[in-house]
């Protein structure tokens, strides 16, 4: 069963245009990261939200967690060639101990110029 | 850089081989947690240690198996390799257990492991 459902899964966009990513999950989780892998490397973290209706702004990047934090989104604004990635969503399921993060299957962005 | 480095960068091994994958997790970093990500999927927790012992298991056989030692390296050890065992593998490294709170992992570049 996959917790976290990402969609959409794959992304091809021209520069500039602007992209939402969602996350959703009928569980509950006590926190929330976006991570972003590049081929040949590991996720690096982009931001956790843990409030629901928390937003967080990394630059172009709008990061949002939803009020019952069942679910999050990202909003990149006028992407770059970049951005191009895996986004990852990642959580902490509430109250189940000794886990750790449960990840999505990703979001593939490609941006062209 | 993460400062998580991760050793060998791929590998090819047959079925019913074993196999080592190691880790060197940030310095001061107390927890290390392992991942497998198929080829598509996002990675899936297959366990985590705490100062040396075993603190949270994912969903994965027995003959997946591992080791972490004071001088902040860790050790995958999977046996009886399997087809389904290709993978990248990746080592995140914390400096507390993420159960108990939200803390930032971070990742090595992994090793890409093929069973033929």
């Amino acid at each position: 069963t996959q917790l976290l459902e990402q969609s959409p899964q794959f992304l091809s966009i021209q520069e500039g245009e602007n992209l939402t990513v969602y996350c959703n999950s009928s569980s509950v989780f006590s926190s929330l990261q976006w991570y972003r892998q590049e081929p040949g490397e590991g996720p690096v973290l982009l931001v956790t939200v843990v409030t629901g209706g928390e937003v967080k702004k990394l630059k172009r990047l709008t990061f949002q967690f939803g009020d019952a934090r069942k679910d999050s989104s990202l909003h990149i604004t006028a992407a770059q060639p970049g951005d191009t990635g895996l986004y990852l969503c990642a959580g902490l399921p509430l109250n189940q101990a000794g886990t750790a993060l449960i990840f999505g299957k990703g979001t593939t962005l490609s941006v062209s110029s | 850089e993460t400062g998580v480095t991760q050793s060998p960068t791929h590998l090819i091994k047959t079925r019913g081989q074993q196999v080592t994958l190691r880790c060197s997790s940030q310095s001061g970093h107390n927890t290390v947690s392992w991942y497998q990500q198929a080829l598509g999927q996002g990675p899936q927790f297959i366990f985590q240690y705490y100062r040396e012992e075993e603190n949270g298991r994912g969903n994965f056989p027995p003959r997946f198996s591992g080791l972490q030692f004071p001088n902040y390296s860790s050790e995958l050890n999977v046996n009886a390799l399997e087809l389904d065992d290709s993978a990248l593998y990746l080592c995140a490294s914390s400096l507390v257990p993420l159960a108990e709170r939200t803390d930032t992992q971070y990742f090595g570049p992994g090793t890409r492991l093929t069973v033929l």
